[in-house]
């Protein structure tokens, strides 16, 4: 148990246009989803938090009207990178925790380009 | 939220055991240690976690020394498959929140 799956696992855009990846659970409730951007051959950096039914928690640094993340279900968040960049390019990671447990499982993450 | 420090890369060969040592001088009372193993475009992956002294599962041995400022990851007779970068992570098990280090890149040769 404990499944985390994200859609798309690859996609490639066109600067100026707006991207969403979802990351569910499949086998769980997720009381907790996380998102996280990997550059190339650098570490995971938490960009917010989101707990579902409430707003997310955004990292300091990260604009949360340019990544805009929706907890709508115990199963399913959303992150939409708005007028998306070429800097904006990189793999972008979620992971959920189950109640009352807080470790953390990982979806296979979803490589973003922007022509 | 602790700060770690791991060796940016290791090298070994099939077979052999792998030791990688993670330092968290400032380990809080209620923090964790808990490592990820991660391959490349892939999600992390959860190996151990451990509070103090030693933990064993079926891949992995964590020990922790009784000032719990160090922690060695222990991967015996590693095989070409454990080429990955490896995450040591330290914090409040009642927070959620993981803060990534660098990692360890362990290169496997045959």
């Amino acid at each position: 148990g404990a499944v985390v799956s994200q859609h798309p696992s690859r996609v490639i855009c066109k600067s100026g246009t707006s991207v969403k990846i979802e990351c569910r659970s499949l086998d769980f409730q997720a009381t907790t989803m996380f998102w996280y951007r990997q550059f190339p051959k650098q570490s995971l950096m938490l960009m917010a938090t989101s707990n579902e039914g409430s707003k997310a928690t955004y990292e300091q640094g990260v604009e949360k009207d340019k990544f805009l993340i929706n907890h709508a279900s115990l199963t399913l968040s959303t992150l939409t990178v708005t007028s998306a960049h070429p800097e904006d390019s990189s793999f972008y990671i979620c992971s959920a925790t189950k109640d009352g447990d807080n470790e953390q499982f990982f979806g296979p993450g979803t490589r973003l380009t922007v022509l | 939220l602790a700060k770690t420090t791991q060796p940016i890369s290791m090298d070994s060969y099939e077979g052999q055991e792998v030791n990688i040592t993670c330092s968290h001088n400032n380990i809080a009372t209620n923090d964790y240690i808990t490592w990820y193993q991660q391959f490349p475009s892939q999600g992390p992956r959860f190996i151990i976690q451990g509070y103090k002294t030693k933990v064993t599962n079926e891949v992995a041995s964590l020990f922790i020394p009784a000032d719990r400022k160090s922690s060695t990851l222990s991967l015996p007779r590693v095989s070409l498959s454990d080429t990955a970068v490896y995450y040591c992570l330290v914090g409040d098990y009642n927070t959620d929140k993981l803060i990534f280090g660098t990692g360890t890149r362990l290169q496997v040769f045959p």
